[in-house]
């Protein structure tokens, strides 16, 4: 099974609510990643969170990390319509630059 | 203007083709990914480059292979023995092993 899992794998909201994902990996990791990629589309990454760090914001984004439960959260606040994409978390692999990818979370929102 | 490219966007394989994929950076970024991506699934990792002249395979190199002769460019080949080949595929780079960058993708068929 894969490093990082999302939960859940399909959200759908109405714009200005909040949505919130789930990653948990298995594995020791210095640090998580957030991406997102719109239908088609290649991946951004949004943001960075070290082993050594509880929370980071950047913008209306928010993540949190909770090494002793090997699980990470995405929030994004106050939704729009442009935000509907999947997301996934990536955490690196003991060796190399390499980064193992979750299934994802497809979120939708609803205008 | 920085970035990653991929051509062509839309790829059609004949049965029994070899098809070559290109991935191109200009932000002088050591390590290169190719990715695949099966419909609602995650990244699966093919190949990766962190020097010139030198890779390593992925999670699912069966069936494909690669090249890296110049840092900016890392041409995804997709053999015969790939027997399905139909999927998105990504290119990444990144400089160190945290942010990757990813292209816009190209999406292979099969005819």
């Amino acid at each position: 099974s894969q490093q990082g899992e999302e939960d859940p794998q399909a959200l759908s909201i109405q714009e200005g609510e909040n949505a919130t994902m789930n990653c948990s990996y298995k594995t020791s990791i210095n640090n998580l990643q957030w991406y997102r990629q719109n239908s088609g589309r290649g991946l951004v990454h949004l943001i960075l969170i070290r082993s050594n760090e509880r929370e980071k914001h950047s913008g209306r984004l928010r993540v949190t990390l909770d090494t002793s439960k090997k699980s990470s959260s995405l929030l994004i606040t106050a939704s729009r319509a442009a935000d509907t994409a999947s997301y996934f978390c990536a955490t690196p692999k003991a060796a190399g630059n390499k980064l193992t990818f979750g299934g994802g979370t497809r979120v939708l929102v609803k205008p | 203007d920085g970035g990653i490219t991929q051509s062509p966007k839309y790829l059609f394989r004949k049965e029994g083709q070899n098809v070559t994929l290109s991935c191109e950076q200009n932000l002088n970024h050591d390590a290169m990914y190719w990715y695949r991506q099966d419909p609602g699934q995650g990244l699966r990792l093919i190949y990766y480059s962190q020097i010139v002249n030198d890779f390593q395979k992925g999670d699912i190199a069966e069936g494909y292979s690669v090249s890296r002769e110049k840092k900016e460019s890392f041409p995804l080949t997709v053999t015969s023995a790939q027997k399905n080949p139909t999927a998105f595929y990504l290119c990444a780079s990144s400089k160190q092993a945290e942010t990757q960058y990813f292209g816009p993708g190209t999406r292979l068929l099969v005819l």
